[in-house]
């Protein structure tokens, strides 16, 4: 079945530095969209990517979506202790609503 | 309503009782999905439901667990003869059209004890 793999696992950095998470999926995907979860919070929707090799922006954060449209990264630059929580991603098939989360990387900042 | 509510948002039960939990998801959106979350964990995909149907009822771990929408609305799901590997975080998301982006209740924390 269609699964989504998300590394790393755990990322610790210091504030200022960036940061990436890389998101791989099994199948080629009809959307791809990133959550972040804030300690003892619920996945809050960041944003959407659909068309293959797309980039967007939201002010220190990059999402790119691949040109196969199988794997995705966000990437944040110079981080900020608000920046902490853990970043989903989450891609539907083409053929179905089902959408498959990734297991998540979750990034602590130290001051 | 202003979010998706879930409810109890905490349910302490003892292994063996049966158990229900209820989402009532935002005015007009026509999916609803059920994810588990363990502590620590990712987000497991459970069933989604487009309208009243629910085309992939793949993830549901067993055949104690069961889920239902009614009226393109609320939806329950219901965990038969509970075990202790249940106890989880049930999130509850819901959206305009199957695919799009969610918005998640704030979750049902499950403890089997």
């Amino acid at each position: 079945g269609q699964q989504v793999m998300q590394i790393p696992q755990y990322q610790h950095v210091q504030e200022g530095e960036d940061f990436t998470t890389y998101c791989n999926s099994s199948t080629t995907l009809s959307n791809i969209q990133w959550y972040k979860q804030r300690p003892g919070g619920h996945p809050v929707f960041l944003i959407q990517l659909v068309k293959s090799g797309e980039v967007k922006k939201q002010k220190r954060l990059t999402f790119q979506f691949g040109e196969a449209k199988k794997n995705s990264s966000l990437h944040i630059t110079a981080t900020q202790t608000t920046d902490v929580g853990t970043y989903f991603c989450a891609g539907s098939s083409s053929n179905t609503g089902k959408l498959i989360f990734g297991q998540g990387t979750t990034l602590q900042v130290k001051p | 309503g202003a979010g998706v509510s879930q409810s109890p948002s905490n349910k302490v039960t003892e292994k063996g009782k049966d158990v229900e939990l209820r989402c009532d998801p935002i005015s007009g959106h026509t999916a609803l999905y059920w994810y588990r979350q363990s502590l620590g964990q990712g987000l497991e995909f459970l069933i989604y439901f487009q309208g009243n149907s629910a085309p992939d009822k793949s993830g549901l771990p067993s055949d104690r667990f069961s889920a239902e929408r009614t009226g393109g609305s609320v939806s329950t799901l219901t965990i038969q003869r509970t075990q202790q590997e249940d106890s989880a975080v049930y999130l509850c998301a819901s959206s305009w059209l199957e695919g799009e982006k969610l918005f998640f209740g704030s979750g049902t924390q499950l403890s089997v004890l």
